[in-house]
């Protein structure tokens, strides 16, 4: 059974950095793109950031571009998202999700999610 | 972008119901499309993929149409569990881009 555990949210200032990690089981870690998903309070849904499985390729949405950065170790199952110069519309849970397929992006499996406040 | 949109953004309905949920996508996306259910302290679930087939393990009460811009899911017969907020997801293109969330609640 796929399980995905994040870490790594917490309270922090405008400007701070934090980093997340999402670790994966119960799969082929490699063999899948996994995602960041946010869901904003009393908003909704949000694709933040996804890199190929072999890392050559990362997309972000516009409003992280140039402060958010994803990467991945494949040999311990875990992907991050490095966030730095944080906003207070950064505010949210973080889910990581994995696709159903490749070249599919259906999100079959998600993390329990990790919140991130940003304030001062 | 692709821009989602979901109708209505809140519905009270009755167990037994049967309610449909619609989402119109700015720009045709064929049969890319997914509904997913989120419960309150929860993640998402994904209930239907491709505009129409069902996920592994959903009941089959749920069940999703359409293609191109106009999509509904509908729930045949409301159960107390079925009480949560619905989005949809397009998954034609970069970035991926879901709806604003329709919230279903008991009447």
């Amino acid at each position: 059974q796929v399980q995905l555990v994040e870490s790594g949210g917490g309270v922090v200032q405008p400007g701070r950095s934090l980093r997340l990690s999402c670790v994966a089981s119960g799969l082929t870690f490699i063999n899948y793109d996994v995602h960041w998903v946010r869901r904003a309070p009393g908003k909704g849904l949000e694709w933040v950031a996804t890199m190929s499985f072999g890392g050559s390729e990362k997309y972000y949405t516009d409003s992280v571009k140039g402060r958010f950065t994803i990467s991945r170790d494949n040999s311990k199952s875990t992907l991050y998202l490095q966030m730095n110069s944080l906003r207070a519309e950064d505010t949210a849970v973080y889910y990581c999700a994995k696709i159903l397929a490749n070249g599919q992006y259906y999100f079959d499996s998600w993390g329990q999610g990790t919140l991130v406040t940003v304030s001062s | 972008d692709i821009q989602m949109t979901q109708s209505p953004s809140s519905v009270s309905a009755s167990v037994g119901d049967r309610v449909t949920i619609t989402c119109r996508a700015s720009h045709g996306i064929s049969s890319w499309l997914a509904w997913y259910q989120q419960k309150p302290g929860k993640a998402p679930e994904l209930l239907i993929y491709r505009a129409s087939s069902l996920q592994s393990g959903v009941p089959p009460r749920f069940s999703g149409n359409g293609s191109g811009t106009d999509f509904t899911l509908t729930i045949s017969s409301l159960q107390p569990e079925d009480f949560a907020t619905y989005y949809c997801q397009q998954a034609n293109s970069f970035p991926v881009t879901f709806g604003q969330g329709t919230r279903l609640e008991i009447k």
